[in-house]
């Protein structure tokens, strides 16, 4: 059974430190990666979808790796701003398209 | 492009009652998938519809719970009777197709509180 976890699970920074949000998952027969970003009472948006084939996919400030073999993708975020406030969830699809979701890393990013 | 709508966005009921949402698919989306999201945790999927049929209804608790996609387009969950953990947000997403190539596009989701 395919498990995804993230750590840490609540991260408090000043502005302007570079981050990074770990993702881990049991089974590495996957067909994507993908990262979510969730604001208090809305939806999730995506931030970066990662195909199995791919090592990393880059969107402004964001970049995210995956290392499939060793079950890891790693969420990097660059010169953070108090707008990157949310929550953070990863999520793997295997060969079904099913999305399995972490439990989210919660990021506040003070002024 | 319009987004997923759902309605309503907050719901308040007691234990044993029961309360309906709905979803409103991106036009021309083939595929339908609610999902519940317990506090703290990631959301897990429901349900999923291809058009008016159910593709995985594995984690659906059908004692209670129950879902519909008439016409292929809007669907309802229905929960009845409530129980307490059974608070969670509901979220509804849609996406071109089913398979893993295409992407979900999730609404803002119904936060609902069992009391």
């Amino acid at each position: 059974k395919q498990e995804v976890t993230q750590i840490p699970a609540a991260l408090s920074v000043p502005e302007g430190e570079n981050l990074v949000l770990n993702c881990s998952f049991t089974d590495s027969a996957i067909y994507n990666l993908q990262w979510f970003r969730q604001d208090p009472g809305k939806g999730l948006t995506s931030l970066l979808l990662i195909q199995s084939s791919q090592r990393e996919q880059t969107s402004g400030r964001l970049n995210a790796s995956l290392d499939k073999s060793s079950g890891r993708s790693t969420l990097y975020i660059a010169a953070s701003q108090p707008g990157d406030s949310a929550t953070y969830l990863c999520a793997v699809r295997p060969s079904t398209d099913k999305l399995i979701f972490g439990t989210g890393t919660r990021l506040q990013v003070f002024p | 492009e319009a987004g997923v709508a759902q309605s309503p966005r907050y719901k308040i009921i007691e234990k044993r009652q029961s309360v309906a949402f709905w979803c409103n698919p991106i036009s021309g989306h083939a595929t339908l998938y609610w999902y519940q999201q317990i506090l703290g945790q990631g959301p897990k999927l429901l349900i999923q519809f291809q058009n008016n049929g159910v593709v995985d209804d594995s984690q659906l608790p059908k004692d209670r719970f129950s879902a519909e996609r008439l016409k292929g387009v809007d669907s309802t969950l229905k929960i009845q009777p409530a129980k307490l953990e059974d608070s969670a947000v509901y979220l509804c997403a849609s996406s071109l197709g089913g398979g893993p190539h295409n992407e979900q596009f999730f609404g803002p989701g119904t936060r609902l509180t069992v009391l």
